[in-house]
């Protein structure tokens, strides 16, 4: 299993560029979610997904979209970067929303927007 | 919603020392509480979890943590520290549908 899956590493946009950040998983988990890390505030919801064809948003949605066609794959896009969108993404997922669930994390992904 | 709190940002332990970081969650019905640790550079890696049961939890890496409902507190340990240990530890209680992250805890671990 390659588990959490994360594309690219690092990315450097300008402002007002758009791009996807992609995430996958192979182990058939029901469960994604997207957050960002910023320095002294941890880590911070986004979106999420309960299952293929589900999304709801998360604690700070603004200026990102997402999809999730497959079980396997949940892109997040980026329509219009902001300088404020300067960030480490971590793509995250688990079986279930069960509280006791493991959520298993990406590597991450360093985005900076000039 | 319940909350995380992580009263210390920065510690700093010599190799062999114990070392103890603080947690303390907003009340709730029955907290899933984690503890994840971030290496540099590092996605999330799941040290320990309680949900039930006993409340001294064991995990990964030598690690340990004492649920304390009293104290509202999640505080993990290891009695003794080794210079791979230097990272970032994050405390995380589950909040309905996600996860809650304190703004985590720097570990350096001098020689």
């Amino acid at each position: 299993n390659a588990g959490v899956t994360q594309t690219p590493k690092f990315q450097v946009l300008k402002t007002g560029q758009s791009m996807t950040l992609q995430c996958a998983q192979d182990m058939n988990h029901e469960y994604m979610s997207w957050y960002r890390q910023d320095p002294g505030m941890g880590l911070r919801l986004i979106h999420y997904s309960v299952g293929a064809g589900i999304t709801d948003q998360g604690e700070v949605p603004n200026g990102y979209n997402v999809s999730r066609s497959t079980t396997e794959d949940f892109p997040l896009r980026l329509l219009s970067a902001a300088p404020s969108q300067t960030s480490v993404y971590f793509c995250a997922s688990s079986y279930s929303l069960a509280g006791e669930e493991t959520q298993y994390f990406g590597p991450g992904t360093r985005l900076l927007v000039l | 919603a319940q909350s995380v709190t992580q009263p210390d940002i920065h510690i700093t332990v010599s190799e062999g020392a114990s070392l103890e970081l603080r947690c303390n969650y907003s009340y709730g019905a029955t907290p899933y509480l984690f503890w994840y640790v971030q290496s540099p550079g590092q996605g999330l890696q799941l040290l320990l979890k309680y949900f039930s049961g006993d409340t001294l939890v064991q995990g990964i890496k030598g690690f340990e943590a004492e649920f304390k409902r009293s104290q509202s507190s999640f505080n993990l340990r290891k009695p003794s520290v080794h210079w791979s240990d230097a990272a970032e530890y994050f405390c995380a209680v589950w909040n309905d549908y996600k996860l809650s992250f304190g703004a985590g805890t720097t570990v350096t671990v001098r020689a």
